[in-house]
């Protein structure tokens, strides 16, 4: 059964920089796209980042363009999303999330429980 | 602003049948790419609950049902039930901004 489980999340000052971690099990976790996705507080979803199977290409939402990193380490089923220069704004639930199969990969089949960053002084 | 836009809320009686409407624009449906339903949960992670259209994944009750026409998408719910309570995103893909977009996201309540 397909499982994603981040980790990494927490308080962070304005400025500061954080790391996520989601570990990925139950499939073939090099054979899929992975996308990062966000929630604040009480508000609906975003995209932030994505990342092909192989790790060659990511998108950014301009949202987080430059201050936002995403990589991934398919020997050991794990994808990372790298965040600097946080802001208050930033304060968000981050999932990771699997896309649906290729070629198109337009959905996103499955989720993490999601970790909590909260920026604040 | 979301860049898919969908009603706030909306409500219907146990058995009775809802649709979630989804409104898109050139760049995304209008563009031929997808829409994809969400349902979520207070507390907890989105779980898909229609891709491509109108197609359900494994375990996701026929009640829910989903179309697209033009740049107006629709999820339908058939006889409602309580535990059906549940915020509900729609979802694509953008052209004009080369990024998955939701739509804001629709509260419904069962009354």
């Amino acid at each position: 059964q397909v499982q994603l489980e981040e980790s990494g999340g927490g308080l962070v000052k304005p400025g500061g920089s954080l790391r996520l971690s989601c570990e990925a099990s139950g499939f073939i976790f090099s054979d899929y796209y992975m996308s990062w996705i966000r929630q604040a507080p009480g508000k609906g979803l975003e995209w932030i980042a994505h990342v092909t199977s192989s790790g060659g290409t990511t998108d950014f939402a301009d949202s987080v363009k430059g201050r936002v990193s995403i990589s991934r380490d398919n020997a050991n089923s794990r994808l990372y999303l790298h965040m600097s220069n946080l802001r208050v704004d930033d304060t968000a639930v981050y999932y990771c999330s699997r896309h649906g199969v290729k070629p198109a990969a337009t959905w996103f089949d499955s989720w993490g429980q999601g970790a909590l960053v909260t920026v604040s002084s | 602003q979301s860049v898919l836009t969908q009603p706030p809320s909306v409500s219907g009686a146990p058995g009775q049948r809802v649709t979630i409407s989804c409104t898109g624009s050139r760049s995304n449906f209008g563009t031929g790419f997808d829409v994809h339903w969400y349902q979520q949960f207070p507390g907890t992670a989105p779980k898909l609950l229609i891709y491509t259209n109108n197609n359900r994944p494994t375990g996701v009750p026929d009640r829910f049902s989903g179309s697209r026409s033009g740049t107006l998408a629709s999820l339908a719910i058939t006889g409602l039930q309580g535990d059906d309570e549940a915020v509900y995103f729609c979802q694509s893909y953008d052209s004009a901004l080369n990024g998955w977009v939701f739509g804001g996201g629709t509260k419904l309540t069962v009354l």
